[in-house]
């Protein structure tokens, strides 16, 4: 089936740095989301993106919608130790089943304070 | 909180045995979702339901059904469970179609399931 290549897997860093991680894919996606995932919670959605190079912020977290529609990307900026969880990318593909979403396999986020 | 309810939160059970696990979707939306969430296997589309009707399929087992009442709860079914079959269940819904901003999934704090 449809992949999203999401990378890095994990991520182990400083409090106060920023945080950049991606979802690719071969296939084209006319909607791109971000999740955040805390252990034995539901994911919880951060940011959406409808349009390709739509640019949207939430708080300290920066969202891309590529311009090929075949990727996007999720910042943090100044991370904290709250930040820590595991964070997904989905994207609904072109011409896909409505509302079906493709999952990336997760960032895990390891903030040290 | 997303305003998706699912119950019950955990629930232990043997192989061979039938479960069945409920989620109320956020006030309004008429679509609903099921996901299976393994530890090696990441977010796992199952089934979508659209106002009671089944409306998309994906990697779900005939061991497994659901469905979405007139009141637009849902109900996955999990027969005949296997130790495999342990796992986070997720129901996500969302409220309309056509518009890719009602599309948006919002989900449930989940079940975890264990089979022993």
């Amino acid at each position: 089936g449809q992949q999203l290549n999401q990378s890095p897997q994990s991520m182990f860093i400083q409090e106060g740095e920023d945080v950049s991680m991606n979802c690719t894919s071969s296939s084209i996606f006319n909607t791109w989301l971000w999740y955040k995932q805390d252990p034995g919670e539901g994911p919880v959605l951060l940011i959406a993106l409808y349009k390709a190079g739509e640019l949207t912020s939430n708080g300290r977290l920066t969202a891309q919608f590529g311009i090929t529609r075949k990727d996007s990307f999720l910042n943090i900026s100044a991370s904290i130790p709250s930040d820590v969880g595991i964070y997904f990318c989905a994207g609904r593909l072109y011409g896909g089943s409505q509302g079906n979403l493709i999952f990336g396999k997760g960032t895990k986020l390891s903030v040290k304070p | 909180d997303s305003g998706v309810t699912q119950t019950p939160k955990h629930l232990i059970t043997a192989t061979g045995q039938r479960v069945t696990l409920r989620c109320s979707p956020r006030s309004g939306d008429l679509s609903v979702y099921w996901y299976q969430q393994s530890l090696d296997q990441g977010l796992q589309f199952l089934i979508q339901y659209y106002n009671g009707e089944e409306r998309a399929k994906g990697n779900i087992l005939e061991r497994f059904s659901a469905q979405q009442f007139p009141d637009l709860h849902s109900e996955l079914n999990l027969s005949s469970l296997e130790l495999g079959d342990s796992a986070l269940y997720f129901c996500a819904s969302s409220a309309e179609r056509g518009r890719r901003e009602g599309e948006t999934q919002y989900f449930g704090p989940g079940t975890r399931l264990l089979v022993l």
